[in-house]
This record gives C-alpha cells, sequence and structure tokens, in this order.
C-alpha cells in the first residue's frame, strides 16, 4: 500500500520567505508526527497530532514554525521568515495511533535549503 | 525528559564481520525500544523493536538487540554484516505510558561494510 508521502521532496528558498511542507499520512493512521534532521544528527522531535489536534508541540523551536492538520489527515508544517539554520531534511512519519507500541512509518522527507 | 545515546558514530567492517552497536537510553519509566535504519536514498524503515517480555528480539534482515533493563541499554548485533547492511544505525526510545507519543531518536551509527 501507499506509505507516508511528502511534498516537495526539494525545496530552496531565500532567507527570509515563508514555505510550507505538505505530508500524506497512510491512510486510517491517527497519529502523526514531524522531525527535523540536520546533517550528521538523529531525528530530531518538532511536534505530534493525534487526530486534528496537536498533543506534543514541545519541539518546535520558535514561533516561526506552525503545524495544522484540520482534517485529521494531510498536514501542513509552515515555516516564516526562514533562516539558513532552518536547512535540513523535514520528515513527517504516522502511526495507528492511540497505540503506544504502534510503530512509526517515515516519509522520505522533504530537503529544505534557505540560501 | 528521555535521551538516548549511541556510542559508535562510524563503524567500518568487512563483509562476515560480526556487528554490535550500542544504544543507551535514559528515561524514568517503562520504555518501548527500536531500531531504525536508513539505506542511502532511502528513508527510515524500522529494523526491530521492544515492547516487552524476552528481552531478546529479533527483526528483519537476521538482526537482532538485547533490552538490558539493569544498563539501560538495547544493543544491535548481527554475526555476519553483508555488504548491503551499509547503511545509518537509529536507536529510538519511546516513554511507555499512554497513548502514542513522541519518539526520541540518537544520533545514529554509520555502517560501511567493505567487501
Amino acid at each position: 500500500g501507499a506509505g507516508v508521502s511528502q511534498t516537495p521532496s526539494n525545496k530552496v528558498t531565500e532567507k527570509g520567505k515563508y514555505v510550507e511542507l505538505r505530508c500524506d499520512p497512510i491512510s486510517g493512521h491517527t497519529a502523526l508526527y514531524w522531525y527535523r534532521q540536520s546533517l550528521g544528527q538523529g531525528p530530531e522531535f518538532l511536534i505530534y497530532f493525534q487526530g486534528t489536534g496537536a498533543a506534543d508541540d514541545s519541539g518546535l523551536p520558535n514561533d516561526r514554525f506552525f503545524a495544522v492538520r484540520p482534517e485529521g489527515s494531510v498536514s501542513t508544517l509552515k515555516i516564516q521568515r526562514t533562516e539558513r539554520g532552518d536547512s535540513a531534511v523535514y520528515l513527517c512519519a504516522s502511526s495507528y495511533g492511540g497505540r503506544r507500541n504502534s510503530p512509526l512509518h517515515f516519509g522520505n522527507g522533504t530537503r529544505l535549503t534557505v540560501t | 525528559a528521555q535521551s538516548v545515546s549511541q556510542h559508535n558514530h562510524h563503524v567500518i567492517l568487512s563483509e562476515a564481520a560480526s556487528l554490535e552497536l550500542g544504544c543507551n537510553y535514559s528515561y524514568g519509566g517503562t520504555v518501548n525500544l527500536f531500531w531504525y535504519v536508513q539505506y542511502p536514498g532511502q528513508h527510515l524503515q524500522l529494523l526491530l523493536k521492544y515492547f516487552s517480555g524476552d528481552p531478546l528480539v529479533k527483526g528483519i534482515k537476521g538482526f537482532e538487540a538485547e533490552f538490558i533493563k539493569s544498563k539501560f541499554s538495547f544493543n544491535l548485533r548481527k554475526p555476519s554484516v553483508q555488504w548491503s547492511d551499509t547503511a545509518e544505525y537509529f536507536c529510538a526510545v519511546r516513554g511507555n505510558t499512554g497513548t502514542a507519543s513522541k519518539l526520541t531518536f540518537g544520533t545514529g551509527t554509520r555502517l560501511q561494510v567493505t567487501l
């Protein structure tokens, strides 16, 4: 079946611009996660949704980062006033929420480059 | 707060050599533990997981890991590596309370298998 889909796969933007990154989870997965991975590092947690609501947004680095999931399926990560330090691979994952032993299924990520 | 430490950042082995990658975690409660693998150009994939029961868990492609509670460790092993095992390996922990919650990753170990 279809896995987690992320678009675009690559995004290059200028410093100060606004970007949106999209994630389509696996059908039926109610939990959705955003992670950020910098070169040589492990994935760093940003935010986790259970259904439409953000259950844990403790990983968002500052108020320039925001994520939504209005219908409990597709999610969009929004970054305002981008900075060069935001350059990273942004990963989305989904799981069969409500079960703490449900593994995360990851997408291929969006590589964001801020010039 | 939960955290994961992977001590080996880069490991180079010859084909048929045995592999052990270290993983230690910190969490004040019961945990679920995971190993994920990322092959070059691919997304993160689940290698194996521990939730409860037998502390020795077997995963795909001949990998196994042992949960040693007293040492807060979950080391990954494979008796004989293949060239196709060249990849980055990530250990991850999730607190075993409530519903699905965030997964915390280590910084990863890059494994290079030579012919």
